[in-house]
């Protein structure tokens, strides 16, 4: 059964501090690994795609490594700001299949 | 900017009863799918759609559930005979054609389902 775990399952932090989040998924059949921002009332935006081992992404503040062959992720915001107070899910996807799944989130709170 | 757009936003029916959740993909996408998250649990993939045929299902997707692209613009999910169990916020996604699951998805509002 593939599994998904991301890791702390919530955060609270101060406006400024830079903090980071963990995705764990299977390091065999790899295929891509998504990143989604998750606002509450709102739909998951897509932050990052990646399919390469040692890939790294970066939209603004935002920042994600991929580690394929020991099956991690790290999702990196610089300098928090209350509007980054979301949940951040990552999805794995494996070859030969159409089918994404997803941890749990970690839920992001920034205080102002 | 283009954007999956789902309906209705809540709907609610009684156990028993069949429901269509309709999507309206962005246009030029060519993948579709559907998920769902069942309150305080993970979003689980049901199905996924190419070429006007399904092209993975979960263990989930069993045969009460149905897709179809009846027009080339909307996709639905028909869920016959409701059960108590089928509640839960229902995803509808889409993406573009090159590398399938290694393009990012694009995710409708979703539709709340409350089976009474």
């Amino acid at each position: 059964i593939l599994n998904v775990e991301q890791s702390p399952q919530s955060l609270h932090v101060q406006e400024g501090d830079s903090t980071n989040f963990t995705c764990s998924f299977p390091s065999s059949n790899f295929y891509a690994l998504h990143w989604y921002r998750w606002e509450t009332a709102k739909s998951p935006e897509a932050l990052f795609v990646m399919t390469l081992n040692g890939d790294e992404k970066k939209k603004g503040r935002i920042s994600a490594t991929l580690n394929t062959k020991e099956g991690y992720s790290y999702l990196y915001i610089k300098g928090s700001q209350p509007e980054d107070s979301a949940t951040y899910l990552c999805a794995f996807s494996a070859t030969g299949g159409f089918k994404t799944i997803f941890g749990a989130g970690t839920r992001l709170f920034v205080k102002a | 900017e283009p954007e999956v757009t789902q309906t209705p936003s809540h709907q609610v029916t009684q156990m028993g009863q069949e429901v269509i959740l309709r999507c309206v993909p962005i246009s030029n996408h060519l993948y579709f799918y559907w998920y769902r998250q069942i309150l305080g649990q993970k979003v689980e993939f049901l199905v996924s759609f190419y070429n006007n045929e399904i092209s993975e299902k979960s263990e989930i997707f069993d045969d009460q559930f149905s897709v179809e692209r009846p027009d080339g613009s909307n996709f639905t999910l028909k869920i016959r005979s409701t059960k108590l169990e089928d509640s839960a916020m229902y995803f509808c996604a889409s993406s573009e054609a090159l590398w399938g699951v290694g393009q990012p998805q694009h995710f409708g509002d979703g539709t709340r389902l409350s089976i009474l």
